[in-house]
């Protein structure tokens, strides 16, 4: 089955700077890459995703990037700011089949100081 | 507005007891599922249905069951509950080819 890892486990930035947080995949055919935000105490919700006919995809201070060859994505949030604290997980999966289930990276802790 | 919803936030059981944990959505999404968040190890999925009476295992299933008699709701059952069952549980919805929506966790504690 699909095993998504998910690096740095933990990233502090000052406020301002940029954040890169990486993941590889080990199932050629994922073809679904999105990346979900948890706040403390809150639900994971989705903020960017990704499918594998394109490289790159943007919204506003936040994008990921795709290289299938490699099988690695990564999401860039640039001008980061304290709201941008949180719990961040990758996740990748096929479209097709039943279930479309998502196999999801460790997570990834956000700390953006002031 | 898309709402998923989970029978409770948190959880306090005995070892040894017999737990359900309720999970509804409002949007007649085809799949469910249902996670045990750990810190460290991310969100591991314990078991999906993509369709009324339909279950498939995921990554760690052991210990744990499911039903879904309905297309709106999906139940984990823990038939015998142990310490090291004691988790965040997040239950989530998606259409086919679709975003996944998560519902508001249930944490269970297990003395």
């Amino acid at each position: 089955g699909e095993n998504v890892e998910q690096h740095p486990s933990t990233l502090s930035v000052q406020e301002g700077d940029s954040a890169v947080i990486k993941c590889t995949y080990s199932d050629s055919a994922s073809n679904y890459f999105p990346w979900y935000k948890q706040e403390l105490g809150k639900r994971p919700q989705l903020i960017i995703d990704i499918r594998s006919n394109v490289g790159e995809k943007k919204d506003q201070r936040i994008a990921v990037t795709l290289n299938k060859t490699a099988k690695h994505f990564s999401l860039h949030i640039t001008e980061t700011q304290p709201e941008d604290s949180a719990v961040y997980f990758c996740a990748a999966s096929m479209t097709a089949g039943g279930g479309n289930k998502l196999t999801f990276g460790t997570g990834t802790q956000l700390k953006v100081e002031l | 507005d898309v709402k998923v919803t989970q029978s409770s936030r948190y959880l306090v059981k005995r070892t040894g007891e017999k737990v359900f944990l309720e999970c509804v959505q409002d949007m007649d999404h085809e799949n469910m599922f249902w996670y045990r968040q750990d810190p460290g190890l991310g969100l591991r999925l314990i078991y999906f249905s993509y369709d009324v009476k339909m279950k498939e295992k995921g990554d760690i299933p052991e210990g744990y069951s499911v039903s879904r008699e309905k297309k709106e709701r999906f139940s984990l059952i823990l038939e015998s509950a142990s310490t090291n069952q004691t988790s965040m549980y997040l239950c989530a919805s998606k259409p086919d080819r679709a975003e996944q929506y998560f519902g508001p966790g249930t944490r269970l504690t297990v003395t």
